[in-house]
């Protein structure tokens, strides 16, 4: 069966230093989501996209955040500089397209601890 | 905007006992629903989904959902719950009609199965 992949599993850093993830979506699957969940929260949509261009990244901290899908297949989030507050599960998505909400997949997630 | 509201926080149950974990969702255009699980330290597990047709959806390991309409109501259920039971468990919605659409969560409820 078809997963997605994400790594690392964990990462510890200190604050002000630099962090990414990476995520690869099922085979065939045009829309890709990263969300953030904070303990004891639900996910939080950070950037979702459609190929390799970003449809929504209205929630994304575009002061530290960066994300990235340049050949719309793999992507990469990136936080630079990492603070406190920015420790949570980091989780990635994708589905056929964006029609598709529904046949949302989620991968096992990135836990970021920052201290 | 969509939002949900999950009514209660943890839920403790004794083990083969019924359980209804309990989901409210605000929306003014029609929706999808869904309820997902999470495991910890992993990512989320779609259980059952409302798209259309029948109110009573049956998921995967025994749980089944009922939308309501007029209640505005989306509750889970399991007639007997098991120790591996335990977990996140997170209610969901998205508008139906929109190639932008997005998945708000609800906070979570953590259920406990006592033995």
């Amino acid at each position: 069966e078809a997963e997605v992949a994400q790594s690392p599993r964990y990462k510890i850093t200190e604050k002000s230093q630099a962090v990414a993830f990476w995520c690869d979506p099922i085979s065939g699957h045009a829309t890709l989501y990263w969300y953030r969940q904070i303990l004891g929260q639900g996910p939080e949509l950070l950037v979702q996209f459609q190929d390799e261009s970003v449809v929504d990244d209205s929630q994304l901290p575009k002061d530290r955040f960066s994300a990235e899908r340049l050949k719309g297949v793999d992507s990469t989030l990136k936080i630079q500089p990492a603070e406190l507050g920015d420790s949570a599960m980091y989780l990635c998505a994708s589905s056929p397209g964006t029609y598709f909400v529904h046949e949302q997949y989620f991968g096992p997630g990135t836990r970021l601890t920052v201290t | 905007a969509q939002s949900v509201t999950q009514l209660d926080s943890q839920v403790p149950v004794f083990e083969e006992a019924p359980v209804e974990l309990r989901c409210n969702y605000s929306s003014s255009v029609s929706v999808y629903l869904f309820w997902y699980v999470q495991y910890p330290n992993q990512g989320l597990q779609l259980l059952l989904k409302y798209l259309s047709g029948s109110t009573l959806v049956k998921g995967i390991n025994g749980f089944e959902a009922e939308f309501n309409k007029s209640q505005t109501s989306f509750h889970l259920r399991k007639p007997s719950v098991h120790i591996s039971d335990t977990a996140e468990y997170f209610c969901a919605v998205s508008e139906s009609s929109s190639s932008a659409s997005k998945i708000i969560f609800g906070s979570g409820t953590r259920l406990s199965i006592r033995p």
